[in-house]
């Protein structure tokens, strides 16, 4: 199965400030995808990030608010902007892998909160 | 449209007390079920992969069974450190659609 590191695993942050996620992959993959999982709630996915394109933002995210970059296929990063107290959730990268017949392996995951 | 409901949310058990969670779907194309377990501020962990009704993966303390609606994760004689929350989701190929969980809680 892919092994994904992802950082950092928690942070608190002011109001307004920024936060950027990282997670690395030990196999190449052609997209990973960034989640987020708001207390008590299931995963909602955020976007879908491809190497070499822009990223596709699901309905209710925007460029601006979650930019993320994906500069090769073992890495990328997802930032949150301007942060407020709705953004405290945990973020989550995760990629299919073919050795769970095409399941998610998730990273850590990323516990923020913004105070 | 596309659902995926899971039940119940949440589960107190013995340990050693058996039990079932249920994972019933809705989706227009079914590519795989998954099964997930998730500790407290951490990533989701793969458990099973379904693709088709009848079928059946063991693991443990843990079976999981798929029919045409929806799949079960039975949990045979629980130990405390199978405490977590069990995520299904549901690949459509176009779409991966997760349930909210069931948090469990094995009482020793």
């Amino acid at each position: 199965s892919a092994v994904i590191s992802q950082k950092p695993s928690r942070d608190i942050c002011q109001r307004g400030t920024s936060l950027t996620i990282q997670c690395q992959v030990d196999s190449q993959v052609t997209m990973m995808f960034w989640y987020r999982q708001q207390p008590g709630q299931s995963l909602t996915l955020i976007a879908t990030a491809n190497q070499g394109s822009e990223a596709t933002y699901e309905s209710g995210f925007v460029i601006d608010k979650f930019p993320i970059s994906r500069p090769n296929l073992t890495f990328s990063t997802l930032t949150v902007s301007n942060l407020s107290p709705e953004d405290s959730s945990i973020y989550l990268c995760s990629v299919e892998d073919q050795a769970q017949g095409y399941g998610y392996t998730f990273g850590s995951g990323t516990r923020l909160t913004v105070v | 449209e596309d659902q995926v409901t899971q039940s119940p949310e949440a589960l107190r058990l013995q340990e050693g007390e058996s039990s079932s969670l249920n994972c019933s779907y809705t989706v227009s194309g079914l590519r795989g079920l998954f099964w997930y377990r998730q500790d407290p501020g951490k990533g989701p962990e793969f458990l099973f992969t379904l693709y088709s009704a009848g079928e059946e993966k063991e693991k443990e303390r843990l079976k999981a069974t798929l029919t045409k609606k929806e799949s079960f994760l039975h949990i045979t004689a629980p130990k405390p450190e199978d405490s977590a929350t069990y995520l299904c989701a549901v690949n459509t190929g176009n779409q991966f659609y997760f349930g909210t969980g069931t948090s469990l809680t094995v009482i020793p």
